[in-house]
């Protein structure tokens, strides 16, 4: 069964930086595009970041951004853990969010829905 | 960029009843590449249709999805308890993808 548990997340000062991380299993992150989806409180969904599964000859991967974020947050795995990343770095109020990690639905690319999802991590930012 | 507006932002209904949820395109989405979840209180949103009229695997038939170009629809007969609950539309023809801002179906 694919399963995928998330870590990390917490309190931060405007300015800071977190880490989240999101484990997967039943599957491997070479073989499936992932992405980063946040909701801020009683609000809606919103796509942050994305990144393709690897190119069966060159093992790269491709990363996508929001605008909102680009500059700032980083997309990354690690296939030996089988475990995806999303470094975040000069924080803000605004990124106060449940973060949830997503896995799409077929295909290596991002151009797919999200079949699985962990079960959210709360990223709050303030002093 | 494309934008996904839906409506109505909140539906009061009654178990029983049926629901007609509607999302509609800032621009032709092509492939019909429209996904809808249903979250609920304190959960991951979850997958019900994709490519506008497919089921994801295990939703019963009481789902179901419509449309094409701009306008898509999500059809749900016969509401239970469990499916008051937060419905979102989601295009993935291109990067970014987007979400709609919801359509909350409440009971009356």
């Amino acid at each position: 069964d694919v399963q995928l548990l998330q870590s990390g997340g917490g309190l931060v000062q405007p300015g800071g930086s977190l880490r989240l991380s999101c484990t997967a299993s039943g599957f491997t992150l070479t073989s499936r595009g992932m992405g980063w989806v946040r909701q801020a409180p009683g609000q809606g969904l919103d796509w942050v970041s994305s990144i393709s599964a690897s190119a069966t000859t060159t093992n790269y991967a491709s990363t996508y951004y929001a605008d909102s974020v680009k500059g700032r947050f980083t997309i990354s795995r690690d296939t030996s853990k089988n475990t995806l990343y999303l470094q975040m770095n000069s924080l803000r109020a605004e990124d106060t969010a449940v973060y949830y990690c997503a896995k799409y639905s077929y295909g290596s690319g991002t151009l797919a829905p999200f079949d699985y999802w962990g079960q959210g991590t709360l990223v709050t930012v303030s002093s | 960029e494309l934008v996904l507006t839906q409506s109505p932002g909140t539906l009061s209904l009654s178990p029983g009843e049926g629901a007609t949820l509607s999302c509609r395109a800032s621009q032709n989405v092509y492939n019909n590449y429209i996904a809808w979840y249903q979250q609920k209180p304190g959960q991951a949103p979850s997958l019900l249709i994709y490519h506008a009229s497919t089921r994801a695997t295990g939703i019963p038939d009481k789902f179901s999805g419509s449309g094409s170009g701009t306008d898509f629809t999500l059809t749900i007969t016969t509401l239970a308890p469990e499916d008051f609950a937060v419905y979102y539309c989601q295009h993935y023809n291109d990067s970014p993808c987007a979400f709609g801002q919801g359509t909350k179906v409440e009971i009356k």
